[in-house]
């Protein structure tokens, strides 16, 4: 059972825009930076977002975070086939380790 | 570029220990931590700790503690992560991942081995 509560499923068309959640507590979300990562099938996990809202180079606008309280959430506008991947919610919790979420399937139709 | 580079995959008897490494190129290899985060198959994301390769200082994750051992050769860029008294759920591949030391950094991790899978079976 993940600390971080991600929905296990996602999914959108080409073009539209898709959020996924990430509710967590007090001591992780609600005292921490949020970050993202994305997960093509069979390989390592790649950096999307970090300190909340922060892309990395190389990351199209296209992925946006936020957070708000103990809950935060990735968007992905303009939809691509190339976006089918899983999706992680991470945070510092304070007890003293890093957090994942259950990762969120996203599919596109 | 920056690379992370892992050793193959292994497969132990449970009670056994394994031992991975993890050799970086392309950036000053003390100037960044080291994570270590392993996936069960199918399943999700799972935080072991980290070294700091310039110190050899460590932080574990609770749930590891006693069981896994992180060390690092400078002279070699070169990382390693040692798991001992293997359980069948131990099955799962290992990814090292490196992140800045710096304040509100430490705790993301910007590039990733291809991982290491470690199949525990009798």
């Amino acid at each position: 059972q993940s600390v971080l509560t991600q929905p296990p499923s996602a999914s959108g068309t080409p073009g539209q825009r898709v959020t996924i959640s990430c509710s967590g507590s007090s001591s992780n979300i609600g005292s921490n930076y949020v970050y993202w990562y994305q997960q093509l099938p069979g390989t390592a996990p790649k950096l999307l977002i970090y300190r909340n809202n922060q892309r990395p180079s190389g990351v199209p606008d296209r992925f946006s975070g936020s957070k708000s309280g103990t809950s935060a959430s990735l968007a992905i506008s303009g939809l691509r086939s190339e976006d089918e991947a899983d999706y992680y919610c991470a945070a510092w919790d304070d007890s003293l380790r890093v957090v994942f979420g259950g990762g969120t399937k996203l599919t596109v139709l | 570029q920056v690379q992370l580079v892992q050793s193959g995959a292994e497969v132990k008897k449970p009670g056994a220990s394994v031992k991975v490494s993890c050799k970086a190129s392309g950036y000053t290899f003390t100037g960044y931590y080291m994570h270590w985060v392993r996936q069960a198959p199918g399943q999700g994301l799972e935080w072991m700790g980290w070294i700091n390769p310039n110190s050899g200082g460590t932080n574990y994750a609770q749930k590891f503690q006693g069981r896994v051992t992180m060390t690092r050769d400078t002279s070699i860029s070169t990382a390693y992560m040692e798991l001992s008294r293997l359980r069948s759920d131990d099955t799962a591949v290992y990814y090292c991942a490196r992140s800045s030391p710096d304040y509100g950094d430490t705790y993301y991790f910007d590039y990733w081995g291809q991982g290491t899978l470690v199949t525990v079976s009798s």
